[in-house]
């Protein structure tokens, strides 16, 4: 079955230390990826995205992911976190059967900040 | 680049009652536009596809008749909740497809709907 995977539910970091999120998928095809950021009642932001092409994505805020074929992985990176990094983030996938048109998101990480 | 707004940012409504949610694409023209919902602490979970012009494709499990979307023009797509009922709380997101290029979709701020 198609699905997107954030095998990690919360992840606690101190604050200046890198951070790694997970997110793998299983498609047949290689689908668009993103990843979003949510604070607590806000909306969603746009953090980067892959389409096709270099493999390791900037994003904005200092982010950064790498698409990794091989291992059906797309996880964000930042090499140091700050107390504001605190929100949810939520890795999602444009499917490329029904031409990219649905967005599946996967459960979520939320990201705690410690001093 | 591509900005979507939705209205109203937040509702409290009685049960039973009906709500009406607003989903614009402001500087762009979408003829498809998609809708989102959100329980707290959890994922988005897609409810329907709008298309402009026609009827809308729900996913399975969402009811047609109890979430009424109308994308009725090129920029504008209204979604209801019918009698609405306290567990149809959530938070409703929209988003709208840039009909170019990748077909990427920009979302939205969301509604956050109370039924008391």
């Amino acid at each position: 079955a198609q699905s997107v995977t954030q095998p990690d539910i919360h992840i606690t970091v101190s604050e200046g230390a890198s951070l790694e999120l997970r997110c793998n998928y299983s498609y047949g095809a290689t689908p668009y990826l993103f990843w979003y950021v949510q604070s607590p009642g806000q909306g969603l932001q746009l953090l980067l995205k892959y389409f096709s092409g270099d493999t390791l994505v900037q994003g904005i805020k200092g982010f950064e992911a790498e698409f990794k074929r091989s291992q059906s992985s797309f996880n964000l990176r930042k090499p140091s976190v700050h107390w504001s990094d605190a929100a949810e983030y939520f890795c999602a996938v444009a499917s490329p059967l029904g031409g990219y048109q649905k967005v599946t998101f996967g459960t979520g990480t939320k990201l705690q900040v410690i001093p | 680049g591509a900005v979507v707004s939705q209205h109203p940012s937040w509702v409290i409504c009685k049960s039973g009652t009906s709500v009406k949610i607003e989903c614009r694409s402001l500087d762009f023209q979408a003829t498809t536009m998609f809708w989102y919902r959100q329980f707290p602490k959890q994922s988005l979970m897609l409810m329907a596809t709008s298309n402009e012009g026609s009827k809308a494709t729900y996913e399975q499990g969402v009811e047609k008749d109890k979430f009424l979307i109308n994308h009725a023009s090129l920029t504008l797509s209204t979604l209801t909740v019918t009698s609405a009922h306290p567990e149809d709380s959530s938070f409703y997101i929209c988003s709208a497809r840039v009909p170019t290029g990748y077909n990427e979709q920009f979302f939205g701020p969301g509604t956050r709907l109370t039924v008391l």
